[in-house]
């Protein structure tokens, strides 16, 4: 069974960062493209990042570039976002998401529970 | 960037009933179209890929149509567990991007 399971989130200031993290299970997980896709309260899905098999390309949505870093660990089964320069609009919940190939195909069959970012002073 | 419009934003069903959601990209996207559901407080499900390949587990019900700009989701027989937030996302074009979102509720 495939799990995915967020951590990291929390309250940051502006101009803040925040490391999440996205422990998978139930897969090979070096197989497959992973994701992330945000929600932010009371509105619609927003593709964030998203990086291939091998980690070796990656790709951001233009609201986040430059201030939102993607990265995995292989031999951790685990997916990253590093964001810096945090602003009140990346407040919302971010969604780790299993990809059906190692190259990007931006199709997400599996999803985690989500984790909740707030920025705010 | 492929905007992707759902309608309606929000319909009224009764269980039972046959429910019809409507995406339409603003280009071309042949038929690289997915469907996701999402109950309050949940995270989103995939039901449907390549506009009409059921994901594995999704019941019958489910059913997809549609290729290039026009597509749609339809659920047979509407019950309790169906009513969610349905988001369709074109997968075509870089960068991914999804529809707004249609609720359907109880009437």
């Amino acid at each position: 069974e495939v799990q995915l399971l967020e951590s990291g989130g929390g309250l940051v200031q502006p101009g803040g960062s925040l490391r999440l993290s996205c422990a998978a299970s139930g897969f090979i997980f070096s197989s497959y493209a992973m994701s992330w896709v945000r929600q932010a309260p009371g509105k619609g899905l927003e593709w964030v990042s998203t990086i291939s098999g091998s980690g070796g390309r990656t790709y951001s949505a233009d609201s986040v570039k430059g201030r939102f870093t993607i990265s995995r660990d292989n031999s951790k089964n685990t997916l990253y976002l590093q964001m810096n320069i945090l602003r009140a609009e990346d407040t919302a919940i971010y969604y780790c998401a299993k990809d059906r190939q190692w190259l990007p195909e931006f199709f997400f069959d599996y999803w985690g529970q989500g984790t909740l970012v707030t920025v705010s002073s | 960037d492929i905007q992707m419009t759902q309608s309606p934003s929000s319909l009224s069903a009764s269980v039972g009933d046959r429910v019809t959601i409507t995406c339409r990209a603003s280009q071309d996207i042949s038929n690289y179209l997915a469907w996701f559901q999402q109950k309050p407080g949940k995270a989103p499900k995939s039901l449907i890929y390549a506009a009409s390949s059921l994901q594995s587990g999704v019941p019958s019900k489910f059913s997809g149509s549609g290729s290039g700009t026009d597509f749609t989701l339809t659920i047979s027989s509407l019950q309790p567990e169906d009513f969610a937030t349905y988001y369709c996302q074109q997968y075509n074009s870089y960068p991914p991007t999804f529809g707004q979102g249609t609720k359907v509720e109880i009437k």
